[in-house]
């Protein structure tokens, strides 16, 4: 089955610095990548999503880019601001007509620094 | 709010009874997903629904475990003889079937087993 690694597991930045998040996978026939950000004691909530024939996807501060060759993607966030702090985490899936769970990665958290 | 709602948020129970979590998803969603997440990791998958038809069932769903959507509407995930080990954060999320929907989470029901 799908594999999804994540790094770093936790990243501290300043505030108005950027901060980036990566994921590898192992299953070429994923296509799908959403990225969630969980802040404690609530739920994953969708922040910005990818699919595989698309190679960037930019929405304000956020940005996902894909490498399909090199089977990663990556988060973006500049100009980070405190109400970023929260845990972020990747995830892959295949098509919907083949099973499209979602497989996660094991999330980043973030902290930035006032 | 017509977001997933699941309940109860929270579950103490003593080891070897028997549990049952309710999730009731957005309701034009034709998909509805459990998942499994413990402290400092990501979601796990758990089982899906596609209308009333259980497609998928993860291999961490032992026979302790069974879920249903009798209606495809709402669902129910039962565990059966809880161990401390059942301990974690139950997920639920939904989605359209078609491949541009994503996934829309709950705010989890979090069981302890004393």
């Amino acid at each position: 089955g799908e594999n999804v690694e994540q790094h770093p597991s936790t990243l501290s930045v300043q505030e108005g610095d950027s901060a980036v998040i990566k994921c590898t996978y192992s299953d070429s026939a994923s296509n799908y990548f959403p990225w969630y950000k969980q802040e404690l004691g609530k739920r994953p909530q969708l922040i910005i999503d990818i699919r595989s024939n698309v190679g960037e996807k930019k929405d304000q501060r956020i940005a996902v880019t894909l490498n399909k060759t090199a089977k990663h993607f990556s988060l973006h966030i500049t100009e980070t601001q405190p109400e970023d702090s929260a845990v972020y985490f990747c995830a892959a899936s295949m098509p919907k007509s083949s099973g499209d769970k979602l497989t996660f990665g094991t999330g980043t958290r973030l902290a930035v620094r006032p | 709010d017509t977001g997933v709602s699941q309940n109860p948020r929270h579950k103490i129970t003593k080891r070897g009874q028997n549990v049952t979590f309710r999730c009731d998803p957005i309701s034009e969603h034709n998909r509805l997903y459990w998942y499994r997440q413990t402290l400092g990791q990501g979601p796990e998958f758990l089982t899906y629904f596609q209308n009333e038809a259980q497609l998928e069932k993860s291999r961490l769903l032992s026979d302790r475990f069974s879920a249903e959507r009798p209606k495809g509407s709402f669902s129910t995930l039962e565990i059966q003889r809880t161990e401390q080990g059942d301990s974690a954060m139950y997920l639920c999320a939904s989605s359209f079937w078609d491949s541009n929907s994503p996934l829309h989470f709950g705010n989890g029901t979090r069981l302890t087993v004393t």
